[in-house]
């Protein structure tokens, strides 16, 4: 299984509160993405990174942000939760350092997070 | 992002094949064709993939249209394992390509014994 762990695995918080989940990787794969999926729409790219403090948005980045200060890891923060943002959230990564590409994706377990 | 249609639900009976169907219709050139499955409460899981030619690995088998615009997913001998949803979808290969891809809502596949 590729090395991706997200962190927390669950969260409850409340509306207004800032959140922040984590993925980490031990594969120095050079592409990662946060993807949210919800009843009725099947997985919805947030953000995404191509490297190194390089990042842009997916189809739903409205009220996320994202940063990728080191290759190993990948944050999405959510500055102020609201209930619409309650979700599963999947982390992400692709790519091989050095050799070919295939575009083959691997998920990591996902982090459910519920907004009161 | 080019799109993909495919069926809301099919079921299967176990140890029979199973095709799962995808139109892709305007699809492009540089397009390479994914799929992926998710079981129920786990991430989704790669499959298969392929650009023109016919793919088989130890999962399934591929069928690509001649003119591309639609495939087929296949498992030959379903299993109860195999229940999930399964997504078609297209990846571009094209310049400055990032391997985002772009989901659907998939096929639900449910497989009685």
């Amino acid at each position: 299984d590729a090395g991706i762990t997200q962190s927390p695995r669950h969260k409850v918080t409340e509306t207004g509160t800032p959140v922040t989940l984590r993925c980490h990787q031990t594969e120095n794969h050079r592409y990662m993405y946060w993807y949210r999926q919800d009843p009725g729409h099947g997985l919805r790219l947030i953000h995404y990174s191509y490297g190194v403090k390089d990042t842009d948005k997916g189809e739903v980045s409205d009220g996320y942000s994202v940063s990728r200060s080191k290759t190993e890891d990948f944050l999405l923060t959510l500055e102020s939760a609201t209930s619409s943002q309650t979700s599963v959230y999947f982390c992400a990564i692709s790519g091989n350092r050095g050799g070919p590409n295939t575009g083959e994706l691997f998920f990591g377990e996902g982090s459910r997070l519920t907004v009161l | 992002d080019a799109k993909t249609t495919q069926p809301n639900s099919m079921e299967s009976n176990e140890e029979e094949p199973v095709h799962l169907p995808c139109n892709h219709s305007t699809i492009s050139g540089t397009d390479y064709i994914h799929w992926y499955r998710q079981l129920p409460s786990q991430g989704p899981e790669y499959v298969i993939h392929g650009l023109t030619s016919n793919v088989n690995n130890r999962m399934a088998s591929l069928a690509i249209a001649e003119d591309r615009k639609s495939s087929t997913l296949i498992l030959h001998r379903a299993t109860l394992r195999d229940a999930a949803v399964y997504y078609c979808i297209l990846r571009d290969s094209g310049g400055g390509a990032t391997n985002k891809l772009i989901f659907g809502t998939g096929t639900l596949l449910a497989v009685q014994p």
